[in-house]
C-alpha cells in the first residue's frame, strides 16, 4: 500500500523549534518531490513548501510566510522527509500533511502542531 | 505572491443542483490550477491539475475551466458525497498559494 506517515507534532513555546517526519512507503520514494501543506485551525489549506528529489539536487521551495525559518530535507535511505521548524510563532499553529506523488497524489493524515507559552 | 481568490466562500445547495466555484488569480497562471476537497475531518484531495484535468477516479460530473486569470470549478448535478469544502491552487509560480476555499453545505 502506498502510505506517508507525518509524525513530530507537538505543543512547543514560541521561540523554540521542532521538527516533523513524513514517513513513505509503497512507492519509490527517491523519486519523487515532497510537499507540506499545513491547517490552522478552522482555517483553510496552506502551501508550506516542497522538497525536490535528489535527481534535481533536493531542491527547495518555502512560503513567503516560513522562508528563513523552515527547512526541509530528505534522507531517501529511509525513505523519510523532514521539516525542521525554528522561532516558531503562534500562528503556525496547524495540522501538517505533507503529500507526494505528483506533488499531491498521496496525503499522510497529518500531525498537529501548537504553538503556545 | 500570486493571490487567489475564490468566490463564494459557501454555498447553500441541494443535491442534483449545478453548482460553480470562481477562483481569480491576481496574475496570470498559464492554466497552472488545481482544485483540491476537503471533507471535515479528512485529508484533502486533488481533483483536478493544469485546469482540466481530472485525476483518476475522479467522477466527470466535475469538470474544470478557465484560462488566464479566471477559473471555475463545475460539479454538473451536486451528490450529497459532494458537499465538502474546495480548495483551488496556482502552481505556476513558487510560492504556490490556494484560495480560501469555498464550502458547498
Amino acid at each position: 500500500d502506498v502510505r506517508l506517515v507525518e509524525s513530530g507534532g507537538d505543543l512547543v513555546q514560541p521561540g523554540r523549534s521542532l521538527t516533523l517526519s513524513c514517513s513513505a512507503s509503497g512507492f519509490d520514494f527517491a523519486k519523487n518531490a515532497v510537499t507540506w501543506v499545513r491547517q490552522a485551525p478552522g482555517a483553510g489549506l496552506e502551501w508550506v513548501g516542497l522538497i525536490r528529489s535528489n535527481t534535481y539536487g533536493a531542491t527547495t521551495e518555502y512560503a513567503t510566510s516560513v522562508k528563513g525559518r523552515f527547512t526541509f530535507s530528505r534522507d531517501d535511505s529511509k525513505s523519510v522527509a523532514y521539516l525542521q521548524m525554528d522561532s516558531l510563532r503562534t500562528e503556525d499553529t496547524a495540522v501538517y500533511y505533507c503529500s507526494s506523488i505528483r506533488y499531491f497524489e498521496q496525503w499522510g493524515q497529518g500531525t498537529r502542531v501548537t504553538v503556545s507559552s | 505572491d500570486i493571490q487567489m481568490t475564490q468566490s463564494p466562500s459557501a454555498i447553500s445547495a441541494s443535491v442534483g443542483d449545478r453548482v460553480t466555484i470562481t477562483c481569480r488569480a491576481s496574475q496570470g497562471i498559464n492554466n497552472y490550477l488545481a482544485w483540491f476537497q476537503q471533507k471535515p475531518g479528512k485529508v484533502p484531495r486533488r481533483l483536478i491539475y493544469g485546469t482540466f484535468t481530472l485525476e483518476r477516479g475522479v467522477p466527470s460530473r466535475f469538470s474544470g475551466s478557465g484560462s488566464g486569470t479566471e477559473f471555475t470549478l463545475t460539479i454538473s448535478s451536486l451528490l450529497r458525497d459532494d458537499f465538502a469544502t474546495y480548495y483551488c491552487l496556482q502552481h505556476n509560480d513558487y510560492p504556490w498559494t490556494f484560495g480560501q476555499g469555498t464550502t458547498v453545505e
